[in-house]
């Protein structure tokens, strides 16, 4: 798992309810991702961060909400607006927005009751 | 429409068994390709990446190919190992804008 972080490990969440998950580096990486992973298909992307105080909407942003107040840091809000969001969600980082490999984090899984 | 599809779904092995894994994709322009190991319950774990210009490339027990003609990848393990159970996620990277197109996997069962 590299030096990223997630926590925590299990998450249950009331229908109606925002949940935060933290994702954290220590590898001074420039850009962070969020994926989302459901049974049977490839990840999907949720938001990216190339630097702090900026982040793009990936392929299925609704419900979905970030922040990136510091490099090393990229917590994911779920929102009550997120219809499905009981999925395993997985944070990675680059050295920068380019080819380089992506290190990902152990992942967080969101259980709604 | 960009896609990466992977070959079989699941696959049940014995230990010291070789298998095959493969990959079909359709991105364009191409950039480079990754094959990822992903343990249950973990976050995916790089094992090779190849460009445009790369046919093979090994990493210990794992030799990936790549034919940028047909778009084909596929992936081997050789005297495959108990530890070598997980799923292998082919991932194509679009040269225009960074994007990364991931397979659904292929999920690899070694049984003793």
């Amino acid at each position: 798992d590299g030096g990223i972080t997630q926590s925590p490990k299990y998450l249950f969440r009331k229908e109606g309810q925002n949940v935060t998950l933290s994702c954290e580096q220590n590898l001074n990486h420039d850009a962070m991702y969020w994926y989302r992973q459901d049974p049977g298909q490839g990840l999907r992307l949720i938001y990216y961060s190339q630097i702090v105080n900026d982040f793009q909407k990936g392929d299925i942003a609704e419900g979905y909400s970030v922040s990136r107040e510091k490099k090393e840091s990229f917590p994911l809000t779920v929102t009550s607006a997120q219809k499905n969001p009981t999925a395993f969600y997985l944070c990675a980082s680059t050295a920068s927005r380019s080819y380089n490999e992506q290190f990902f984090g152990p992942g967080t899984r969101l259980t709604v009751l | 429409k960009n896609q990466v599809e992977q070959s079989p779904q699941s696959l049940i092995i014995l230990e010291g068994k070789n298998c095959t894994l493969q990959c079909n994709y359709t991105v364009s322009p191409f950039s480079n390709l990754r094959w990822y190991k992903q343990d249950t319950g973990r976050g995916p774990v790089s094992l090779t990446i190849m460009t445009f210009s790369e046919n093979t490339k090994s990493n210990g027990r794992y030799t990936a190919t790549l034919d940028a003609d047909t778009k084909q990848s596929s992936l081997h393990i050789t005297a495959s190992q108990l530890s070598d159970s997980a799923s292998y996620i082919c991932v194509v990277s679009a040269d225009s804008n960074y994007q990364l197109i991931w397979g659904a996997g292929t999920k690899l069962i070694i049984k003793p």
